[in-house]
């Protein structure tokens, strides 16, 4: 079935740094979703982005759809404590039920 | 808060029992979708409605799960004779229907952990 491949499966980074993951798909998405989860909790949704190319703001989070249509990436600026969670992208193939990836787990050390 | 709604939170039961979920969708939506997660994996798909109509239902669906959505309103899973490897998270996402252009936009609940012993 559709997999949808991200890197990294995690990082552990230092507060107020910069954070980058990407999402890598074998076939052609028209849509590209970013949520984050957090422990006992459902995905929240953070950016929708639907034009190859586009590139979406939602505070320090910006996410880009890739311009081959089969790849996302995600960057979190100056992170702080609550960005702790782990990180999704989905996407809908054939404009049918989400597929998503296996996650980024991110942590902050203070 | 009109979010997705999902009922019980959490469900112990023992092997061999039958379990059922329920999920009240933001109103406005017609898409459902049901979801399991176990750790360390993102959401894995189950099966999804479009208002009352089951559109589709993964081919590693066991028989013995079985989803509803009478009246295109809230929807609920069933699961018959638990075993222990349906111990995961039940997450329950709905989302507006086609032509919306944000089809795609899938809001989830809280799920509903289910723990079989």
């Amino acid at each position: 079935g559709q997999q949808l491949n991200q890197s990294p499966q995690s990082m552990f980074i230092q507060e107020g740094e910069d954070v980058s993951m990407n999402c890598t798909s074998s076939s052609i998405f028209n849509t590209w979703l970013w949520y984050k989860q957090d422990p006992g909790e459902g995905p929240v949704l953070l950016i929708a982005l639907y034009k190859a190319g586009e590139l979406t703001s939602n505070g320090r989070l910006t996410a880009q759809f890739g311009i081959t249509r089969k790849d996302s990436f995600l960057n979190i600026s100056a992170s702080i404590p609550s960005d702790v969670g782990i990180y999704f992208c989905a996407g809908p193939p054939f404009n049918q039920k989400l597929v998503f990836g296996q996650g980024t787990r991110l942590t902050i050390n203070p | 808060d009109t979010g997705v709604s999902q009922d019980p939170r959490h469900k112990i039961t023992k092997r061999g029992q039958n379990v059922t979920f329920r999920c009240d969708p933001i109103s406005e939506h017609n898409r459902l979708y049901w979801y399991r997660q176990t750790l360390g994996q993102g959401p894995e798909f189950l099966t999804y409605f479009q208002n009352e109509a089951q559109l589709e239902k993964s081919r590693l669906l066991s028989d013995r799960f079985s989803a509803e959505r009478p009246k295109g309103s809230f929807s609920t899973l069933e699961i018959q004779r638990t075993e222990q490897g349906d111990s995961a998270m039940y997450l329950c996402a709905s989302s507006l229907g086609v032509g919306t252009g944000r089809i795609a936009e899938a809001f989830f609940g809280q799920g509903t952990r289910l723990t079989v012993v």
